[in-house]
């Protein structure tokens, strides 16, 4: 089946530590995003990519680092240098198309991360 | 970025129309206007979209303004599974996508 993946669904990392938190996609799509939410919030965007090998920040980037060596992995690091890193992490990607048109995005079902 | 402001909650009786409001008045020519709602501790699903003209698909409904400076989701019979966060949001063709907070829609049975 085809869909995006994020794991775990939960991780628990004490504070100082570095964690990655994994997205992959069988979507075959160009675009791909990371999002913060807290609780009773709306979706805050971390970094995007459009392509393999480029990404770009979004409105939260400090504290967070990103790669995209690969069309389907969005991996996603937090740093110890994020104050408040306990959220819910969500993945997704998009199928950019023509200039003029607008595709859906396609979310994985999310990462909480607590950090004690 | 253009950024939209919905009602923070709204409540319908199950079984009947509910209609979601969006306020978008710095939208700009080429944004399309993008509905997903989520459920509690679950990733945000897609729900409809549409440019300039009002769109049907088998979840809902989307009318959009004239003037494109608002637009509403309708969900033509609420049931309890309808019960979730909606969100408007703006999408612009160099792929950075805003969020805002939503509207919390609760379904009476």
């Amino acid at each position: 089946d085809g869909g995006i993946t994020q794991s775990p669904k939960y991780l628990f990392r004490k504070e100082g530590q570095n964690v990655t938190l994994s997205c992959e996609q069988n979507l075959n799509h160009d675009a791909m995003y990371w999002y913060r939410q807290d609780p009773g919030q709306g979706l805050r965007l971390i970094y995007y990519s459009q392509i393999v090998n480029d990404f770009q920040k979004g409105d939260i980037a400090e504290g967070y680092s990103v790669s995209r060596e690969k069309k389907e992995s969005f991996p996603l690091t937090v740093t110890s240098a994020q104050k408040n890193p306990t959220a819910f992490y969500l993945c997704a990607s998009r199928e950019t198309g023509p200039a003029g048109t607008s595709n859906e995005q396609f979310f994985g079902p999310g990462t909480r991360l607590t950090v004690l | 970025d253009a950024k939209t402001t919905q009602p923070n909650s709204m409540e319908s009786n199950e079984e009947e129309p509910v209609h979601l409001p969006c306020n978008h008045s710095t939208i700009s020519g080429t944004d399309y206007i993008h509905w997903y709602r989520q459920l509690p501790s679950q990733g945000p699903e897609y729900v409809i979209h549409g440019l300039t003209s009002n769109v049907n698909n088998r979840m809902a409904s989307l009318a959009i303004a004239e003037d494109r400076k608002s637009s509403t989701l309708i969900l033509h019979r609420a049931t309890l599974r309808d019960a979730a966060v909606y969100y408007c949001i703006l999408k612009t063709s160099y792929d950075k996508v805003i969020f805002g907070p939503g509207t919390s829609l609760s379904v009476i049975p």
